[in-house]
């Protein structure tokens, strides 16, 4: 089955410099990768998503790529915020598979003011 | 707004003593799944449903049981909750097309004294 491994485990960054967190998958077949952000006893909220035929996609001070070839993505948070304090999961999944989300191991960020 | 909602939001029960979680939706979706999320964890899906058909992990112990009697509402039953059962069990739903996005709910945190 999939497998789904997300760096860092914890970042903290200041207030308005960039984060990023990347993803490997191992499966091929995967072909949608969304990102999630859990904030302290919530659910998760999908914050963007991408499909395999994209490389790049972009929602304000959010963006993901997407390699492929190498099979792994990456989230980009840019101007960061404190609201921007959270856990963030990456996830993969393919149809054939039932759509089932195979889930990162999550990033804590800390945005310091 | 059309969401996924869960109830209770929180709920205690006593070691051995049944315990059932609600999850209802007014998206209309066809999937709904049910997901554990223990502490500084990933979500953990245990269950779906496809309509009515039943979707069972190889690994969700027998101990969890699941009930959609309609569209709208999705039920987890744990037979005999033990202390490692305590988690945030989280419900998500999704249409069946166009898109791959799971939509979920708050969450329940599920104590086990």
């Amino acid at each position: 089955g999939e497998n789904v491994e997300q760096h860092p485990s914890t970042l903290s960054v200041q207030e308005g410099d960039s984060a990023v967190i990347k993803c490997t998958y191992s499966d091929s077949a995967s072909n949608y990768f969304p990102w999630y952000k859990q904030e302290l006893g919530k659910g998760p909220q999908l914050i963007i998503d991408i499909r395999s035929n994209v490389g790049e996609k972009k929602d304000q001070r959010i963006a993901v790529t997407l390699n492929k070839t190498a099979k792994h993505f990456s989230l980009h948070i840019t101007e960061t915020q404190p609201e921007d304090s959270a856990v963030y999961f990456c996830a993969a999944s393919y149809k054939a598979a039932g759509n089932k989300l195979t889930f990162g191991g999550g990033t804590r960020v800390l945005v310091k003011p | 707004d059309a969401m996924v909602i869960q109830n209770p939001r929180y709920q205690v029960t006593q070691f051995g003593k049944p315990v059932t979680l609600s999850c209802s939706q007014t998206l209309n979706h066809n999937v709904m799944y049910w997901y554990q999320q223990k502490s500084s964890q990933a979500p953990k899906l245990l269950f779906h449903y496809y309509d009515k058909d039943f979707n069972n992990e190889a690994d969700t112990p027998d101990n969890f049981q699941s009930r959609r009697p309609n569209t709208s509402f999705c039920f987890l039953d744990i037979r005999s909750p033990g202390l490692g059962d305590a988690a945030m069990y989280l419900c998500a739903t999704k249409p069946d097309r166009p898109t791959d996005t799971q939509y979920f709910g708050p969450g329940t945190r599920l104590t086990v004294l």
